[in-house]
């Protein structure tokens, strides 16, 4: 299957840099994103990783190695708002059906 | 606001009632998705659409129904609801310039099956 894995809850302290990892055992998809989801609220998208490598997007950084099947993301300079759930997704090739992660609650505290 | 627009927002219905969720955008995309969200489950595809009339299963698409007669409006329709399909319900789309990794999601309609 398409399975995605990733650490159900992680906690930080604000300031600090947290990373949160997904893996997974599917070959052939195109990359793989991240969104970020606030209680109540809809997913929103936060970046896009299509080739091995880090992308960074102002405190969010998004990193993936295909070799070892594994994508982190990176949120430095944590803020209060910034704690969400966070999930990771991909799709397989010749597919259009977007596959989530079950999700990152991220707790930031004071 | 990526012009979606789902209804209802919150909807209370009894098993075995037939319930329809609306999803319209206003940018002509072709691609449009249901997604249902449960706690410890993320976010499961219940069935997409690649056009008008062009549907397809995704995960979870057992007791939905879709359709999609205008690009504008993709429906779902649980046709005897039941208690398991209490859930939010997302509906999503991609903007036809992006990766098919990047979707916008509506606000989501909060669904409880008595």
């Amino acid at each position: 299957g398409q399975s995605l894995e990733q650490p159900s809850e992680v906690t930080a302290v604000e300031g600090a840099i947290v990373q949160i990892n997904c893996t997974y055992q599917t070959s052939g998809f195109y990359g793989l994103s991240w969104y970020q989801q606030h209680d109540g609220g809809a997913p929103t998208f936060l970046s896009y990783n299509g080739l091995d490598g880090l992308e960074e997007t102002g405190r969010f950084s998004s990193f993936l190695s295909r070799s070892d099947s594994y994508g982190y993301l990176l949120l430095q300079e944590l803020q209060m708002k910034d704690s969400a759930s966070y999930f990771c997704a991909h799709a397989l090739y010749s597919s259009y059906k977007l596959i989530f992660g079950s999700g990152t609650r991220l707790l930031v505290r004071p | 606001d990526a012009g979606i627009t789902q209804s209802p927002r919150h909807k209370v219905t009894e098993t075995g009632t037939p319930v329809t969720l609306r999803c319209h955008q206003t940018e002509n995309h072709r691609y449009m998705y249901w997604y249902r969200q449960d706690p410890g489950h993320g976010l499961r595809l219940i069935h997409y659409s690649y056009g008008v009339k062009d549907t397809d299963k995704g995960e979870v698409s057992d007791g939905y129904s879709v359709s999609r007669s205008k690009t504008e409006d993709f429906l779902l329709t649980l046709e005897s609801a039941t208690s398991s399909q209490t859930s939010v319900y997302f509906c999503a789309i991609r903007r036809g310039d992006s990766p098919q990794e990047k979707l916008f999601f509506g606000s989501g309609t909060q669904l409880s099956v008595l």
